[in-house]
């Protein structure tokens, strides 16, 4: 079975200071998909991005970044300059490649608190 | 409007009450999804719809009744629930199941809380 640990329940920072939300994932299929979303308080999951098991390449989004690491099942989620709107649950996920109708195994969920 | 919409957002029942949850996707997509987001656990899921056919049951209680009486509309059907139940419901669609992609359009979420 997956499993995606993120182990930052809570992180609390000051706008404008960078900051990353870890993630770390179990699976014994080499070929999964990578997931994180974004919860803001009014409740519905954004999708941010998707990372397949074989693209190690890190991605830039604006201030959004993310590096995957498969040495360390790993799949970092790092904000740069951050913002109050950037104060939201993050949830890392994982599907496994024709997961089928078993859907995305996710994390807990890191709630970000970006203070003024 | 919001891709995927869900009524009502907030609903507070008492435990012999019987009430419904609604979902409704304007995007075309032919899977949809109900999970249960409870305080400090990861998002569970709960049933599975493609093309209508139930596709998967995640050992949710019989007091848990899904609908889906078209690709569109997804309901929970609700009765004798426990305090535990509390949690808020999020409906997802997708465009399909195989192969699933992951990328799911989520709904605001209908906060239920059971007394």
């Amino acid at each position: 079975a997956q499993k995606v640990t993120q182990a930052q329940t809570e992180i609390s920072v000051v706008e404008k200071e960078d900051v990353t939300l870890d993630c770390v994932y179990e699976t014994r299929d080499t070929t999964y998909y990578l997931f994180w979303y974004k919860q803001p308080p009014s409740g519905e999951l954004v999708f941010l991005i998707r990372r397949n098991s074989f693209d190690e390449q890190n991605e830039i989004s604006g201030r959004y970044s993310w590096n995957f690491q498969k040495s360390t099942s790993s799949f970092n989620f790092t904000i740069t300059a951050s913002q109050v709107v950037d104060s939201a649950v993050y949830f890392c996920a994982l599907i496994l490649s024709g997961g089928g109708a078993d859907g995305l195994t996710f994390g807990k969920g890191t709630h970000l608190i970006i203070q003024p | 409007e919001t891709g995927v919409t869900q009524t009502p957002r907030h609903l507070v029942m008492g435990m012999t009450n019987k009430k419904s949850l609604k979902c409704e996707q304007h995007l075309g997509h032919n899977a949809m999804y109900w999970y249960k987001q409870s305080a400090k656990k990861p998002l569970e899921l709960m049933f599975v719809y493609n093309f209508k056919e139930q596709t998967e049951n995640n050992s949710v209680p019989s007091r848990f009744s899904p609908e889906c009486p078209n690709s569109s509309h997804l309901f929970l059907h609700l009765h004798t629930l426990q305090p535990e139940d509390s949690a808020l419901y999020l409906c997802a669609s997708s465009p399909k199941i195989e192969p699933n992609t992951g990328e799911l359009f989520f709904g605001e979420g209908s906060r239920l809380t059971v007394l």
